[in-house]
């Protein structure tokens, strides 16, 4: 089965100090893995992709296999970097993107 | 900027009444995506299409929704008859290529029933 887990709902840090949101997934196959950011009341936006291999504003994302994880990572946070994330799984055949139940980032100044 | 466009923002209906969202894809984009987003189950897949095809409904209510894509620039889901629970905000997303990845969102359709 296509699973993702994010553990944590709400993860509140302070301007400037770092931060790491948890995402875990479970798939047979080779995972195609992403995440999507979502501020106030607005759309999802694709944050970044595992194979882009790519640091989009200050965040990047390794996929480790061996841990089957695909956390995302920032060094130094800032106010505007609050909102909510999503990790996603890519589908094969037949199946669409599974997102995890995201987590809630709060900056704080 | 191309995106995905939706219609209705913003929604509140009674109870019992038909509720009918629509979303335009991006133009070439060959996958269409329903998820409804609420807060105790965050993101849910209700419909998913590739070039206008249904794939997987699996997780939309079949007695009381329904999606369709009378053509490449529309799709549409529609509650009949709709009920408090339905309240949610529902996304439509498109992508491009054979599984679909790398989906882009609408602004949400924000449906109040009451």
């Amino acid at each position: 089965a296509q699973r993702v887990t994010q553990p944590e709902k709400l993860l509140s840090v302070f301007k400037g100090a770092p931060v790491e949101l948890k995402c875990n997934y479970s798939y047979s196959g080779s995972p195609e893995l992403f995440w999507y950011v979502q501020y106030s009341r607005q759309r999802l936006q694709l944050l970044l992709r595992h194979i882009s291999r790519e640091s989009i504003k200050g965040f990047t994302a390794d996929l480790n296999k061996g841990e089957t994880s695909f956390h995302l990572k920032k060094p130094f946070a800032q106010e505007e970097d609050s909102a909510m994330y999503y990790c996603a799984l890519g589908g094969t055949g037949r199946r669409a993107l599974t997102f995890g139940s995201g987590t809630r980032l709060q900056v704080q100044p | 900027d191309a995106r995905v466009t939706q219609t209705p923002r913003h929604k509140v209906t009674e109870m019992g009444q038909e509720v009918t969202m629509r979303c335009q894809p991006i133009l070439g984009h060959n996958t269409v995506f329903w998820y409804r987003q609420t807060m105790m189950q965050g993101l849910e897949l209700l419909a998913y299409f590739r070039n206008r095809a249904p794939l997987d409904d699996s997780g939309m209510p079949k007695d009381r929704f329904s999606a369709e894509m009378p053509d490449a620039t529309l799709a549409t889901l529609k509650i009949q008859p709709s009920e408090p629970r339905d309240s949610a905000v529902y996304f439509c997303a498109s992508g491009l290529g054979r599984t679909g990845n790398t989906i882009y969102f609408g602004e949400g359709s924000w449906l109040t029933v009451v």
